[in-house]
Formats: structure tokens, sequence, C-alpha cells
């Protein structure tokens, strides 16, 4: 089967840099990919990582090591309105997406 | 370019009933997912579809549910006799002829309520 393990819960304050953990056990494993989700509306795709490293795109960046089945999200420069939910989710065949249960971001002002 | 759009975006049935839930994917989008979303919790797969074939239905529950993407139309999940843990948010998903595996799109969700 397939499992994923995230923080449940993190603050931060403005202007800040957070980091969101994701570990995974998985079996047809294409990449990781990061969605943002705010107050349970639609999930907005934010990064995926097929390969080893660093993928960045402006205040977000996004890691993979496959073989430490690790990944994390990196949010620099924090605002308000990136209060929601984060969601890592195992891109297995098919794009068929395995979630994680979701980090709930706090961003204090 | 429109984006996905669901319909009805809140749904409520009473148990027994029947709950369609409908999804027009992006223009020129060929692959449907359904997920579903209980509350406090991330979205769990049910269904990936192209048009007219369903590919993988490992998510979905064996009884009750079904779903279609027909060549005109848009996506349908059926869920037959709802039941309280029925109850969830619906989300579907598309992405372009070359699969979701980089990106996919989600609609607004459709909440259904069985009462």
């Amino acid at each position: 089967g397939q499992s994923l393990e995230q923080p449940s819960e993190v603050t931060a304050v403005e202007g800040a840099i957070v980091q969101i953990n994701c570990t995974y056990q998985t079996s047809g494993f294409y990449g990781l990919s990061w969605y943002q989700q705010h107050d349970g509306g639609a999930p907005t795709f934010l990064s995926y990582n097929g390969l080893d490293g660093l993928e960045e795109t402006g205040r977000f960046s996004s890691f993979l090591s496959r073989s430490d089945s690790y990944g994390y999200l990196l949010l620099q420069e924090l605002q308000m309105k990136d209060s929601a939910s984060y969601f890592c989710a195992v891109t297995l065949e098919w794009g068929k997406l395995i979630f994680g249960q979701g980090t709930e971001l706090s961003v204090k002002p | 370019n429109a984006g996905v759009m669901q319909n009805p975006r809140h749904l409520v049935r009473r148990r027994g009933q029947e709950a369609r839930l409908r999804c027009s994917p992006m223009k020129g989008h060929s692959h449907v997912y359904w997920y579903r979303q209980l509350p406090e919790e991330g979205l769990k797969f049910m269904v990936y579809l192209q048009k007219e074939n369903i590919i993988d239905e490992s998510g979905m529950p064996k009884e009750r549910f079904s779903a279609e993407f027909p060549k005109e139309g848009p996506s349908i999940l059926r869920i037959q006799q709802v039941v309280r843990g029925d109850s969830a948010a619906y989300f579907c998903a598309s992405s372009p002829p070359s699969g979701g595996r980089y990106e996919q799109y989600f609609g607004p969700g459709t909440r259904l309520t069985v009462t």
C-alpha cells in the first residue's frame, strides 16, 4: 500500500520561511507533487519533482530525495494569503495522485 | 479558457436516493480523475477515466458507485442508494492528453450532504 506522512499543523509569521516535510512509502512511484487548498476549495498545483533535487518557482521551492523517500516544500517571504492547507501527493501510474493528510499552515502578522 | 467545472456545487440527498455529480474538464483535456475528501482529511483517489474508458477504478467502492466519461458531455460520478457515510466533498481533476503526471487541474468540488 501507500502512505504519506506530513505534519498536521505549522505556524509562522509574515516574512518568515517555513518548510513542510513529507515522507512516503509507496510502490510505482513517479514523482512527488504539492498542492495548496484554501478553505476546502479547489486544490491548486504548486510543484512537481520527478527527479532528485530542488525545483524553484518564485517564493516556493520543492525538494525530493528518492533514496530517502522524502521531500519538502519551502515557502519563503510568507504572506497572510499563504495561510492554507498544503498537501504532498505521490504520483503513480496514469498520473493517479495519493495525497497525504495535509498540513494546515497559519501565517501570523 | 474556462477551468474545470463541476455541478452542482452543493447537493443534499436523503438516505437511499441517488446522487449524480457532473464534471466538465478543461477544454482540450481528455483525462479525468475523481477524488473524495472527508472533513479535515486529504483527498482520496477514486477513479481515472479517459473518453469512453475507465482506466483505473481501484479507489471506487465496489457497490453503489459508478463513473463514466462519454464521448460527448461531462464525466458523471453516480452514487446509488446514498448513505450518511457518503457525505463528503467530491472533486474532479483534468489533465491534457499527455496525462496528469505533472499537473492536474481541479474543479471547485461538489459538497454532498446525506440526511
